[in-house]
């Protein structure tokens, strides 16, 4: 069973630029939801994807937007970075978006924003 | 909406002790469930323990347990027989009819040896 995989693990950017991050599910898990850790933080639910659709989100601005793909896998984008969006960015995958089961998470993908 | 509080930001406890992390949630939902994470500073969310919101008796899981006590919407983390590898932020979670799951800021556990 491949577990939930991101990509890259590490990354610096500019501020005003834009990034995406990627991730791949677990196998047979249909819904992906991301959440942003700032340090010292707990993560915050930034949305959650279900069948190639958004379904639910954080509150998190426009700039920050994403896809799912057929196969589950799904990318973040955030648009025009700013200095607070440095953080360790985490994706998170479940069986299907009813189930009250645990998330299962990928090691995640820091992002520096100078 | 949903929150959880965690309002042990650090905790200390001496190897081989047992140690208890608070946490209290708010739901309107009568259905729901509670999760503990484990973080080490590697980044990775260790997913611990689970406790259903119908669930008669408290989850155990090795050397960790839920002490879930629903009427006062506290779901503590016992840990018993600490090592030092348990040493790590540990993080509670609440997953209800919303679906997305929220944590708490969660406690930064440091075990002495």
């Amino acid at each position: 069973e491949t577990g939930v995989t991101q990509s890259p693990t590490h990354l610096i950017k500019t501020r005003g630029q834009q990034v995406t991050l990627r991730c791949s599910s677990q196998s047979g898990h249909n819904t992906v939801s991301w959440y942003q850790q700032a340090l010292g933080q707990g993560p915050q639910f930034i949305f959650q994807y279900y069948r190639e659709e958004e379904n639910g989100r954080g509150n998190f601005p426009p700039r920050f937007s994403g896809l799912q793909f057929p196969n589950y896998s799904s990318e973040l984008n955030v648009n025009a970075l700013e200095l607070d969006d440095s953080a360790l960015y985490l994706c998170a995958s479940s069986l299907n978006m009813w189930e009250q089961g645990p998330l299962h998470f990928g090691n995640g993908t820091r992002l520096t924003v100078t | 909406a949903q929150k959880i509080t965690q309002t042990q930001p650090g905790m200390f406890v001496q190897e081989k002790e047992a140690v208890t992390l608070d946490c209290t949630y708010d739901t309107s939902d009568p259905s729901y469930g509670l999760f503990w994470y484990k973080q080490p500073s590697s980044g990775e969310m260790i997913f611990l323990i689970y406790q259903g919101s119908y669930d008669q008796q408290n989850a155990t899981e090795g050397r960790y347990s839920l002490n879930f006590q629903k009427a006062r919407k506290s779901a503590n983390l016992v840990i018993s027989a600490s090592q030092l590898g348990d040493s790590a932020m540990y993080f509670c979670a609440m997953r209800d009819n919303n679906n997305d799951m929220r944590f708490g800021a969660g406690t930064r556990l440091t075990v002495k040896p």
